[in-house]
C-alpha cells in the first residue's frame, strides 16, 4: 500500500500564475479530502470528495480555487491567478468507510 | 463554529518521563483522531477515538464524549517522540475534520 501520494511535492510560481496540485488516493479509499496548512492558520479544510462526488466545499476560496476528482484514482487541486497568500502546504487525505483520514505527504506552494 | 483547543501547547520532558496531552472540543465529536507532525514532515495518523479508551505501544488515548474532551498519554518517552501531536474532530454527518493548533512536545536526552 503506497499510502496517499501527491505531487509535485514543491512548486514555486510567480505572482499571477497557475498552480495544479495532483493526489492520488489510498486504493479503494471512497473519500478525498485536501486541506491547507500554514503557520498562522494551522491547519485548515478546503474541500471533499466522496464517491467522485463534491460533497462539502465551504473552505474554498471561491475565486481563484477549484478542485475536482474526474475518477476514483486522483483528485486536483487548481489554483489561478496565485498570490503570495496562497504559499502553503497542500494536504491531500482520503479515507473508506470507517471516517479515519490518511494524509499524503502535501505539496509545498510558494508564490513569490 | 467547531473549536478543538489543545493543551499544553508545548511541553518539554526528559527521556523516559511520561507525556499527557489534551484535546478539548465545543461540539459533539462523531470521529477524533490524533496525529503526529515531525518538523517539515506529514501528518501520520496515531489513534482514532471517538469514545472511551484506545492503546497502540506506548500510546493511551481516552476521550470522554458527553464531557467533550480526548487525551493523549505517551509512556516512557523517547527523543524520537519530539514533534507536534495534533488533535482533530469531525461533528454530525460531516467527514471534515477540524484541527487544533497543536503541542509541540520536546524530549530531551
Amino acid at each position: 500500500n503506497a499510502g496517499v501520494i501527491q505531487t509535485p511535492r514543491h512548486k514555486v510560481t510567480g505572482k499571477g500564475q497557475e498552480a495544479t496540485l495532483w493526489c492520488e488516493p489510498i486504493s479503494g479509499h471512497s473519500a478525498v479530502f485536501w486541506y491547507r496548512q500554514t503557520i498562522v492558520q494551522g491547519l485548515e479544510f478546503l474541500t471533499y470528495f466522496r464517491n467522485q462526488a463534491p460533497i462539502d466545499d465551504s473552505g474554498m476560496p471561491k475565486e481563484r480555487f477549484s478542485a475536482q476528482m474526474p475518477n476514483q484514482s486522483h483528485s486536483t487541486l487548481k489554483i489561478q491567478s496565485t498570490q503570495p497568500q496562497d504559499s502553503a502546504v497542500y494536504l491531500c487525505a482520503s479515507s473508506s468507510d470507517s471516517y479515519e483520514q490518511y494524509f499524503g505527504p502535501g505539496t509545498r506552494l510558494t508564490v513569490l | 463554529g467547531q473549536q478543538v483547543q489543545q493543551s499544553p501547547s508545548s511541553l518539554v520532558l526528559q527521556e523516559g518521563e511520561n507525556a499527557e496531552l489534551q484535546c478539548n472540543f465545543s461540539s459533539t465529536a462523531t470521529q477524533l483522531q490524533w496525529f503526529y507532525q515531525s518538523p517539515g514532515g506529514s501528518l501520520v495518523s496515531l489513534l482514532s477515538n471517538p469514545s472511551g479508551t484506545k492503546h497502540t505501544g506506548r500510546l493511551t488515548s481516552t476521550t470522554v464524549t458527553k464531557e467533550r474532551r480526548s487525551s493523549l498519554h505517551i509512556s516512557s518517552s523517547q527523543t524520537t517522540d519530539s514533534g507536534t501531536y495534533l488533535c482533530a474532530i469531525a461533528t454530525g454527518g460531516a467527514d471534515r475534520l477540524t484541527f487544533g493548533k497543536g503541542t509541540q512536545l520536546i524530549i530531551q536526552p
